[in-house]
Formats: structure tokens, C-alpha cells, sequence
């Protein structure tokens, strides 16, 4: 299985809080992505990186922000949640022309 | 642009074949297929890169049309574990890291 690790799996939290998202990888791949997922919309493209603080958006990045200062870590910020972005979060890593791996999810629910 | 799945979903049962269709009105670089089963991670299928391309994986294969705007993902003989979602994801041809999936079809094979 690909080294890829999602931190936390679970989070509540409330409306109106900064909520950070953690994706680590230990296969040195050069790409990273953030989706959610959500019930008849399937996995929508947050943010995604091509390399160290090369980003770039997806369909749905407002009120999402992202960092990438190394390569192995690829952070998702939200500044200040909303109910709307509770969702599950997938992060994937991949090197050009291979496919993508996810992790295993992140849970969120914004109250 | 976000591919077109269809159909929404599928029931079959175990031994019949089931067709996958995904589709872009422009042409591609790639196409990705995931099968996801309910509360896990998406997990990978098949990745085409070039028209004219058909892959297989044992009783599952795939194509690619020859003008990259089309493919097909094709069930042969379904057992019982091919249940869950699969989604195609696909990448422009000006942007080929950019992976945005289609919103899924929903396969249940009954005994």
C-alpha cells in the first residue's frame, strides 16, 4: 500500500472555527490532491499540488486554502467552516502518468 | 470540466456483464477507474493513456476511443464483489495533473 497517512480521521467541530487537514506521504510522489466527497456529487477536486508551494484550484476551492512547504506534507485549511463543508475528505498522491492513491479518509462534520 | 458517467446505477446479477461509460466533450490526456465500496477509499482500477487503448484486469477491461473523448469500462461475468461505485476520473489534455472525477455509477450484483 502506498505510505499515505490522513490526520485526523475524525473531527467535530464548530461553525465559524479554522479546521487544518493533514496529508503525509512517504513515497516522495510529486503530486497531492484534496477532494470531498459527498452523497451524488462523487469526489470534487479541492486544491491539488504539482510540487513544494506549487498549487493550484480545483472545481470547488472557495473557503479552502493549501500549503505545500515540503513534499511530503500537503495541508488543507479551512479559515473559517461552515455547516457546508462538512464532507469527507480524501487526499490521493501520484507521479505523472500513474495512478492515484488515497488515504483513507478524514470525516468532518461543522456544527 | 467534470466527465459524464453513465448509467447512474446498475443492478445485476452475479454472472451478467455491466458497461461503464464515461465521456468529455473535449479530449483528454487519461482516464482513471476507481471502484469505491462503502466508507473505504477509492481504489484503483485502470489508467488509459492513449487512443485506441483497451486494457484488461482479468474479468475487467477498459477502452479508450481513438479521439480520447470516450471510454468504457466493461464487467465481465460480475461476482458479488464488484459491488460498490466506480468512478472514471479524467485529466485535459492541457492539464494533465489535474484529475477531476465524474459522479460515479452505482453497481449492485445480486446473488
Amino acid at each position: 500500500d502506498a505510505g499515505i497517512t490522513q490526520s485526523p480521521r475524525h473531527k467535530v467541530t464548530e461553525t465559524g472555527t479554522p479546521v487544518t487537514l493533514r496529508c503525509h506521504q512517504t513515497e516522495n510522489h510529486r503530486y497531492m490532491y484534496w477532494y470531498r466527497q459527498d452523497p451524488g456529487h462523487g469526489l470534487r477536486l479541492i486544491h491539488y499540488s504539482y510540487g513544494v508551494k506549487d498549487t493550484d484550484k480545483g472545481e470547488v476551492s472557495d473557503g479552502y486554502s493549501v500549503s505545500r512547504s515540503k513534499t511530503e506534507d500537503f495541508l488543507l485549511t479551512l479559515e473559517s467552516a461552515t455547516s457546508s463543508q462538512t464532507s469527507v475528505y480524501f487526499c490521493a498522491i501520484r507521479e505523472r502518468d500513474q495512478p492515484q492513491h488515497f488515504g483513507d479518509g478524514t470525516r468532518l462534520s461543522i456544527l | 470540466q467534470q466527465p459524464v458517467q453513465s448509467p447512474q446505477a446498475v443492478i445485476l446479477r452475479e454472472g451478467e456483464d455491466a458497461v461503464i461509460n464515461c465521456s468529455s466533450s473535449k479530449a483528454l490526456y487519461s482516464v482513471h477507474w476507481y471502484r469505491q465500496k462503502h466508507g473505504e477509499a477509492p481504489v484503483f482500477l485502470m489508467i488509459l493513456l492513449k487512443g485506441g487503448e483497451q486494457k484488461g484486469h482479468e474479468k475487467i477491461s477498459a477502452s479508450f476511443n481513438e479521439k480520447k473523448q470516450q471510454s468504457s469500462l466493461y464487467l465481465t461475468a460480475s461476482q458479488l464483489s464488484y459491488s460498490g461505485t466506480y468512478f472514471c476520473g479524467t485529466a485535459p489534455q492541457n492539464r494533465d495533473d489535474k484529475i477531476i472525477f465524474g459522479k460515479g455509477t452505482r453497481l449492485h450484483i445480486l446473488p
